[in-house]
């Protein structure tokens, strides 16, 4: 079963608008993180921002944020005014395991996004 | 600067021919990932290791690929023989796991395989 799911293989959004990718996870692991990832066309991966399971608040990062929802299981990625330079295609994550011993991290199939001008 | 280092950054192969592709992960690192990247499934966890020991490879396809990690500074993924559906970009990833560190990865540049 996936157990990271991006229901959005692509998306279209107005220079300087928000953008909300989406995100739903699947674990039964109490401790977990969630990570989105940015892969702009030269194939790089940057690293966005973070968000632990046991966070109280919402991850934030410059105009990166996290909108955690944990009873729902999802953590999608809000972009405020967004630039021509994040079109991108942007990955969620997850670590799942038990603290130290055997934490794997697993990705969506990604969401591409193109910023119009 | 510390960064993860794959080789070769691009091969072409022909079909049933051996690959085998390289990784130096960041000093200090304990983990170190292989995932493979395609349009269709995005990013496939292949396989890591957690202070060199191989913790799972259930993503892999056993008969064709084997990772190692002979020392810290090394991890080699290897496909034998190649076929053309293995043709994809393959990046290792290494990171801090475990002891209240997040779990961010540094990739490396990826190594783009073709088979022909």
């Amino acid at each position: 079963a996936q157990k990271i799911t991006q229901t959005q293989p692509g998306m279209f959004v107005q220079e300087k608008e928000a953008v909300t990718l989406d995100c739903t996870y699947d674990t039964s692991d109490p401790s977990y993180g969630l990570f989105w990832y940015k892969q702009p066309s030269s194939g790089e991966m940057i690293f966005l921002i973070y968000q632990g399971s046991y966070d109280q608040q919402n991850a934030t990062e410059g105009r990166y944020s996290l909108n955690f929802q944990k009873a729902r299981k999802s953590a999608n990625l809000v972009i405020s005014a967004s630039q021509l330079g994040d079109s991108a295609m942007y990955f969620c994550a997850m670590r799942e395991g038990r603290g130290n011993r055997d934490d794997k991290i697993i990705f969506g199939k990604g969401t591409r996004l193109h910023i119009l001008p | 600067d510390a960064r993860v280092t794959q080789t070769p950054r691009h091969k072409v192969t022909e079909m049933g021919q051996e690959v085998t592709m390289r990784c130096q992960p960041i000093l200090g690192h304990n983990t170190v990932f292989w995932y493979r990247q395609t349009m269709m499934q995005g990013l496939e966890l292949l396989a890591y290791f957690r202070n060199r020991a191989p913790l799972d490879d259930s993503g892999m396809p056993k008969d064709r690929f084997s990772a190692e990690m002979p020392d810290a500074t090394l991890a080699t993924l290897k496909i034998q023989p190649s076929e053309p559906r293995d043709s994809a970009v393959y990046f290792c990833a290494s990171g801090p796991l475990g002891g209240g560190n997040t779990g961010e990865l540094f990739f490396g540049e990826g190594s783009r395989l073709t088979v022909l």
